[in-house]
C-alpha cells in the first residue's frame, strides 16, 4: 500500500524547459493538492482537485497547470520552467468524503531546480 | 492578510525538557479545524495532531498536546519530554468553514525549527 506516490524525486531543468510531475495515490481519495515548499516560506498551495475532471486555482497558480483525468492521479506541469520554480513540490491527497476535519496525506516531495 | 502566524522561526529545547510551538490563526468563520505537521530533515510530512473549534478539550496525541486558546485565536503546540528525534520544522495550518462540508484549502504558517539538544 502505497499511499501517495510523486515522481520524480528529483530533476534539474534549464530555464524555458517543460516538465510534468506525476501524484498518484492508492487510497481512493477525493482530494488532491500541489504545493510548493520554499525557505521560509512555508508551505504554498498552487493548484487543487476536488474529483475526478475537476482542477481549482490556489494561492499561487501562476507558471503552473494540472489536470486530473483520472482519480487516483494528479498531474503538475510546468510549461516554461523559471528559476522562480526551483522549490520542493508537495503532493497530498485528503479523504473529505465525510470527514472535513480529516489530515492531508503527503507525498515525499519532488526537488525541482530550474537553472 | 496571513492567515497562520507562526513567529518564531527557530526554537532550542534540552532533552526531556518541554517546549512549546506557537501558533495564532485568523479567521472570521466559527468553524475550523487546526492541524500540526512535523518535517524531519528526511522531508516527509508527517500530521501530529488535530483541533477543531467547537472541541470542548484540548486535543492530546501522546507527547503532543495542543493549548487551544479560541478567545486568543491561538493553538499552541506543547511537546513534553523532549527527544533528539523531535529536531524537525513544524507547521501550523488550518482549514475554515464547516457550514458546507468544510474549505478545500489547508492554509500552512511558516514553520518553526526546533532544535533538540543532548
Amino acid at each position: 500500500n502505497a499511499g501517495v506516490t510523486q515522481t520524480p524525486k528529483f530533476r534539474v531543468l534549464k530555464t524555458g524547459q517543460s516538465m510534468t510531475l506525476l501524484c498518484a495515490q492508492d487510497m481512493n481519495h477525493e482530494y488532491m493538492y500541489w504545493y510548493r515548499q520554499d525557505p521560509g516560506m512555508g508551505l504554498r498551495l498552487i493548484h487543487y482537485s476536488v474529483g475526478e475532471g475537476t482542477t481549482a486555482k490556489g494561492e499561487v497558480p501562476d507558471g503552473y497547470n494540472v489536470s486530473r483525468l483520472k482519480k487516483q492521479n494528479f498531474l503538475l506541469g510546468l510549461e516554461s520552467a523559471a528559476p522562480s520554480q526551483t522549490s520542493v513540490y508537495f503532493c497530498a491527497t485528503d479523504l473529505r468524503g465525510y470527514r472535513w476535519n480529516s489530515p492531508l496525506h503527503f507525498g515525499n516531495g519532488t526537488r525541482l531546480t530550474v537553472t | 492578510a496571513q492567515k497562520i502566524t507562526q513567529t518564531q522561526p527557530g526554537m532550542f529545547v534540552q532533552e526531556k525538557e518541554a517546549v512549546t510551538l506557537d501558533c495564532t490563526y485568523d479567521t472570521s468563520d466559527p468553524s475550523y479545524g487546526l492541524f500540526w505537521y512535523k518535517q524531519p530533515s528526511s522531508g516527509e510530512m508527517i500530521f501530529l495532531i488535530y483541533q477543531g473549534s467547537y472541541d470542548q478539550q484540548n486535543a492530546t496525541e501522546g507527547r503532543y498536546s495542543l493549548n487551544f486558546q479560541k478567545a486568543r485565536k491561538s493553538a499552541n503546540l506543547v511537546i513534553s519530554a523532549s527527544q533528539l528525534g523531535d529536531s524537525a520544522m513544524y507547521f501550523c495550518a488550518m482549514r475554515e468553514g464547516a457550514t458546507q462540508g468544510g474549505s478545500e484549502k489547508l492554509v500552512f504558517g511558516k514553520g518553526t525549527k526546533l532544535t533538540v539538544n543532548p
